[in-house]
């Protein structure tokens, strides 16, 4: 199993620009979830689906924050348009059923200027 | 607000002590989990322990579990170089959920 996919690794991008990040979970997990890491701020869940359904996503800072999962294998995080601040390092993880632990992705680093 | 606050924030030990970080949350939990972060890296789960358990050990890690004080702990016992990495402590908040809330992070360095 190669493991929660994520793309890009590194994205640069000018700011009122549109970014989207993508992620591949494990395949067979129900469960995903979009986090954001900051130093300032540490991790923040930004929305978990289940079963492709976006269960909880209280942590979505704005209305330029989108989330889909069209499918079991593909999830999107959009971003329109960036702001400086949204630079981070934003997460995919995925679960399977029961407590066993999140499987992380290796994270897309985005730097918005 | 953050759910979890781990303590000590950083941490330095020599090879071959044992480290030890503290996790503080604030409300009931069904389990409580532990990660490692390498710089630059992905979150890797380490260790669950449920809420119903008190100690539970994967090789050298040691995890404790007081629902009383809201607070778990995690051993590390001789340390080495590739030890050095941060650990969060990660709680999920209601039963049947898999939305975890994850801490602030202890930073361990670990000199050879």
């Amino acid at each position: 199993d190669a493991g929660v996919i994520q793309s890009p690794r590194h994205e640069v991008t000018e700011m009122g620009q549109e970014v989207t990040l993508r992620c591949k979970p494990i395949s067979g997990h129900n469960s995903l979830f979009w986090y954001r890491q900051t130093m300032m701020r540490g991790l923040e869940l930004l929305i978990y689906f289940n079963n492709n359904v976006p269960i909880d996503d209280s942590g979505m800072p704005e209305d330029r924050f989108s989330a889909k999962m069209p499918n079991a294998s593909f999830s999107t995080l959009k971003i329109q348009p960036s702001e400086p601040r949204d630079s981070a390092v934003y997460f995919c993880a995925s679960n399977g059923e029961g407590f066993y632990g999140y499987t992380f992705g290796s994270g897309t680093r985005l730097t918005v200027v | 607000s953050q759910q979890g606050e781990e303590d000590p924030q950083a941490l330095s030990i020599q090879e071959g002590e044992n480290a030890t970080m503290n996790c503080s949350y604030k409300t009931s939990i069904n389990n409580l989990q532990w990660y490692r972060q390498n710089s630059g890296r992905g979150l890797v789960h380490l260790i669950l322990i449920r809420s119903n358990e008190r100690e539970k050990h994967s090789g050298r890690l040691r995890v404790t579990l007081d629902t009383s004080k809201k607070s778990s702990s995690l051993l590390i016992t001789a340390s080495r170089a590739a030890d050095t990495a941060s650990y969060f402590c990660a709680t999920a908040l209601a039963s049947g959920t898999y939305k975890y809330i994850f801490g602030t992070g202890t930073r361990l360095k670990v000199l050879a």
